[in-house]
């Protein structure tokens, strides 16, 4: 069983939709709660980043993290086509050295 | 751009010749990240440095890898007698770590390494 399991989709969804997108985890060590976003061919870019359980909202993104049942979502309002690309959850420890992965989920959205 | 740069951003070679990677972190962070990244899958983390010790190796990063960080700066990583199985993006990450305070990685474009 892998640390973080993460549905790899493809999830395609209107322009305008509300975008869910989830990752669960095994390991109760983790602390630490990011959201990347990863274009064709490029790096990936932190969206949000939480230590917490809880909500944290940052336009039209928001993250949730419920450590009691090891799992994690983000969010996403108003879909925009720019949105499509890979969102990789990503989980760290204390003292924040590596970082564990998710496999990333594709998201199309189309106009 | 004051992110993390990386060069080459693509490299091809053939199996059994060396290559090795350049890593520039953000200036002000000390903590710097070496990942690997294969088709459809998350980033797999390989090693970590704090300024210039190498604090954390993964058992992914056999004896053919190399990873350097003389003055706390750039790094290099060096993979001797590539494999097919080396095909990959290999990124880079730094962060600013106080401690055991937590400040998030934030990752270059990659090196996307393929071997003939």
């Amino acid at each position: 069983q892998k640390e973080v399991e993460q549905d790899p989709g493809p999830l395609s969804v209107p322009e305008g939709a509300i975008v869910s997108l989830n990752c669960t985890y095994s390991n109760s060590a983790f602390q630490y709660f990011m959201w990347y976003r990863q274009y064709s061919r490029k790096g990936p870019e932190l969206l949000m980043y939480t230590y917490s359980s809880g909500n944290k909202e940052d336009g039209r993104f928001t993250a949730q993290v419920d450590k009691s049942s090891k799992y994690i979502s983000l969010f996403i309002r108003d879909s925009q086509p720019s949105d499509s690309a890979t969102y990789l959850c990503a989980l760290g420890g204390r003292g924040f050295q590596k970082l564990v992965f998710g496999t990333g989920t594709r998201l199309l959205v189309s106009p | 751009d004051t992110g993390v740069s990386q060069d080459p951003r693509h490299k091809i070679t053939k199996r059994g010749q060396n290559v090795t990677f350049r890593c520039d972190p953000i200036s002000e962070h000390n903590r710097l990240y070496w990942y690997r990244q294969t088709l459809g899958q998350g980033p797999e983390f390989l090693t970590y440095f704090q300024n210039e010790a190498q604090l954390e190796k993964s058992r992914l990063l056999s004896d053919r890898f190399s990873a350097e960080r003389p003055k706390g700066s750039f790094s290099t990583l060096e993979i001797q007698r590539t494999e097919q199985g080396d095909s990959a993006m290999y990124l880079c990450a730094s962060s600013l770590g106080v401690g055991v305070g937590h400040q998030p990685q934030h990752f270059g474009d990659g090196t996307r390494l393929s071997i003939l």
